[in-house]
């Protein structure tokens, strides 16, 4: 069965600081790993990361996938109030059978930034 | 482009009772998958429907079920409603595509459902 596995649990930073988000994962059959924002709404995606996009950028917050290793990071350089939220890592797996439509998802890192 | 819309997105039952869930994907978006989030288990894959078909489904009990229709909405259902029931239910579109990459999915506002 799929695994997703998220660390930290939850983080306390003050703005500015720079935060490290972790997503270890065990699927069958690997197609993309997803990062998603989750204030008190839907999750907001973030980036999507596969194959042949290991490395993905959008103004403060960056990720990595390392697919030799099963994990990638999220990282937020200068944090922010607005930040705070929960990050969702979620896994893909190829198309067919089981895996049609599915994300397995991990339990989240609640982020506080404190001002 | 007008993002995913789920309806109600409150809503309180009492046990025994059904209760049916709608979401419009967004405009192109042919898979409709489904999430339960709670605080215990966090977010649970319900089941995916690509043309009017259910291609996927996760490990819930029978009492939850869907569809889909031709214009791509799809419905959820729950009969018999328990207090576990209680949570977040999420829709997520994406277009599916058969190809190397990976496709995102992007979720609607939810619906909160209380089971009293």
């Amino acid at each position: 069965e799929d695994k997703v596995v998220q660390s930290p649990l939850s983080l306390v930073v003050h703005e500015g600081d720079t935060v490290t988000l972790n997503c270890s994962y065990e699927v069958t059959n690997f197609r993309s790993l997803l990062w998603y924002k989750q204030e008190k709404k839907a999750p907001t995606f973030l980036f999507m990361l596969t194959s042949s996009g290991i490395e993905k950028k959008s103004g403060r917050l960056s990720s990595i996938l390392d697919k030799k290793e099963l994990f990638s990071i999220l990282n937020i350089t200068a944090t922010q109030t607005g930040d705070s939220a929960v990050y969702l890592c979620a896994v893909e797996a190829r198309a067919g059978g089981t895996s049609y439509g599915k994300l397995t998802f991990g339990q989240g890192t609640i982020l506080t930034v404190h001002p | 482009k007008a993002g995913v819309t789920q309806t109600p997105r409150y809503l309180i039952k009492t046990r025994g009772q059904q209760v049916t869930l709608s979401c419009s994907p967004i405009s192109g978006h042919r898979s409709v998958s489904w999430y339960q989030q709670t605080p215990g288990q966090g977010l649970q894959f319900l089941f995916e429907y690509f043309s009017e078909t259910q291609r996927n489904k996760g490990n819930f009990p029978g009492r939850f079920s869907g569809r889909q229709f031709s214009n791509s909405r799809s419905e959820m259902n729950v009969s018999t409603l328990e207090l576990g029931d209680s949570a977040l239910y999420l829709c997520a579109s994406s277009y599916s595509l058969v190809w190397e990459g990976g496709n995102e999915q992007f979720f609607g506002p939810g619906t909160r459902l209380t089971v009293l």
